[in-house]
């Protein structure tokens, strides 16, 4: 059964720490992972998509890692800011098309 | 661009009663979705739509109805709301159905059937 599992369910960092964030996936055939940033009563906003033959990617402050052979990504976040607290989502692409979400980690930054 | 908008914000519904939830998106995308976040759970597709006049089952549809009559809008209908239906409904689309097209996400609708 194609699973996306998330580490951990909840984090609560100070202000200016690093962090970060564990996705696990059983997914096959794979195509890609994206991660999502979702705010509090906001929808998902696309971070980062990640290929078969990508190790890392960075968009500003957030770094994403694959590793295809272990099926695991990761999500580092530098120097935290208030605004990083949101929920941070892992979706896989399966055959190119079908989708599996996973249930998101839940970032607190404390000031 | 106002993106993916979705009405109404929020919604309370007595058990039985029927409702609409709007979706217009300005972007010209072809392909639409309905997804339901529960709590402490990954999205779930509802139904998805490729272009005006198609529309088809994802994961969860039962209780729910879509209808896809332009490109712009993509209403979710829900007849005979029941407490299991209580959730928070995003509505997104995107320029094509691989997973490496982006998908664009309104703001939600956050429901209650009590």
């Amino acid at each position: 059964k194609n699973q996306v599992e998330q580490s951990p369910q909840s984090l609560i960092i100070l202000e200016g720490k690093n962090c970060t964030l564990q996705c696990n996936y059983t997914v096959s055939p794979f195509s890609n992972l994206r991660w999502y940033k979702q705010d509090t009563g906001r929808g998902p906003v696309s971070l980062t998509i990640m290929t078969f033959s990508e190790n890392t990617k960075s968009n500003g402050r957030y770094t994403a890692t694959l590793d295809a052979d272990t099926k695991q990504s990761s999500l580092h976040i530098t120097a935290s800011q208030l605004s990083d607290s949101a929920s941070y989502i892992c979706v896989v692409s399966a055959n190119n098309y079908q989708l599996i979400w996973g249930a998101g980690t839940k970032l607190i930054i404390k000031p | 661009n106002a993106g993916v908008t979705q009405t109404p914000k929020f919604r309370i519904l007595k058990i039985g009663q029927s409702m609409t939830l709007q979706c217009t998106q300005d972007m010209n995308h072809n392909y639409m979705y309905w997804y339901r976040q529960d709590p402490g759970m990954g999205l779930k597709l509802i139904y998805y739509s490729v272009g005006a006049g198609i529309t088809d089952k994802g994961e969860v549809p039962n209780g729910y109805n879509v209808s896809r009559s332009t490109t712009e809008d993509f209403p979710l209908r829900l007849e005979l709301a029941a407490p299991s239906q209580t959730s928070v409904y995003f509505c997104a689309s995107s320029s094509g159905t691989s997973g490496y097209n982006e998908q664009f996400f309104g703001p939600g609708t956050r429901l209650t059937v009590l």
